[in-house]
């Protein structure tokens, strides 16, 4: 089966960074996805890391380590419509989720 | 618009009732995932359908039933509804399976309310 675990709730300021920690127990991986979802809304795509490393679209960037289990999601120049939730999932046929971390970002 | 059709958006009905909710995949996407989120909950995966063939389970009360036709359109259907039953519920379609790299696209999902 799979384990997935995330913060609960984050608050940062406009301007600065977040990072959001994923961690994960599964039995099988063919990559994790980060998606974020603003609330009664569809989650939207992040990233999606397959190899161990560093990967960096724009303000976002997504980090995976296979072997410690762990991936975070880093914000960049946080601004105020960044406040949402971001969930981390991985899986192999299907995608398992994790329960979200709410960001909230203060000016 | 995500190309991931869902209707209604909202709905309001008795416990008891039957419902059913509608999926239209993206052009193209042969798997169809259904999830449910209630407050506060992450995403629950509940089934998921590829080429009209039943692939994955996950923890679907028997209540509940889906299909995926021949269109590739697909349904949920959530009978004898309690009011626990009241969440959002997401469809989402991939074009690969698994769904690696792209992963899915959700629909905008469906609001049951049971009252």
């Amino acid at each position: 089966g799979q384990n997935i675990d995330q913060p609960t709730e984050m608050t940062a300021t406009e301007g600065a960074i977040v990072q959001i920690n994923c961690t994960y127990q599964t039995s099988g991986f063919n990559g994790l996805f980060w998606y974020q979802q603003h609330a009664g809304e569809a989650p939207t795509f992040l990233s999606y890391n397959v190899l161990d490393g560093l990967e960096e679209k724009g303000r976002f960037s997504s980090f995976l380590s296979r072997s410690k289990g762990y991936s975070y999601l880093l914000l960049k120049e946080l601004q105020m419509k960044d406040s949402a939730s971001y969930l981390c999932a991985v899986g192999g046929n299907k995608l398992v989720f994790g329960a979200g971390t709410i960001l909230r970002v203060k000016s | 618009d995500s190309g991931v059709t869902q209707t209604p958006k909202h709905l309001i009905t008795a416990t008891g009732q039957r419902v059913t909710l509608r999926c239209s995949p993206r052009s193209g996407d042969l798997s169809v995932y259904w999830y449910q989120q209630s407050l506060d909950q992450g995403l629950q995966f509940l089934i998921q359908y590829y080429n009209g063939e039943e692939r994955a389970k996950g923890n679907i009360l028997e209540r509940f039933s889906a299909q995926q036709f021949p269109d590739l359109h697909s349904e949920l259907n959530l009978s004898s509804l309690e009011l626990g039953d009241s969440a959002l519920y997401f469809c989402a379609s991939s074009g690969s399976r698994p769904p690696f790299p792209y992963g899915y696209t959700f629909g905008s999902g469906t609001r049951l309310t049971v009252v």
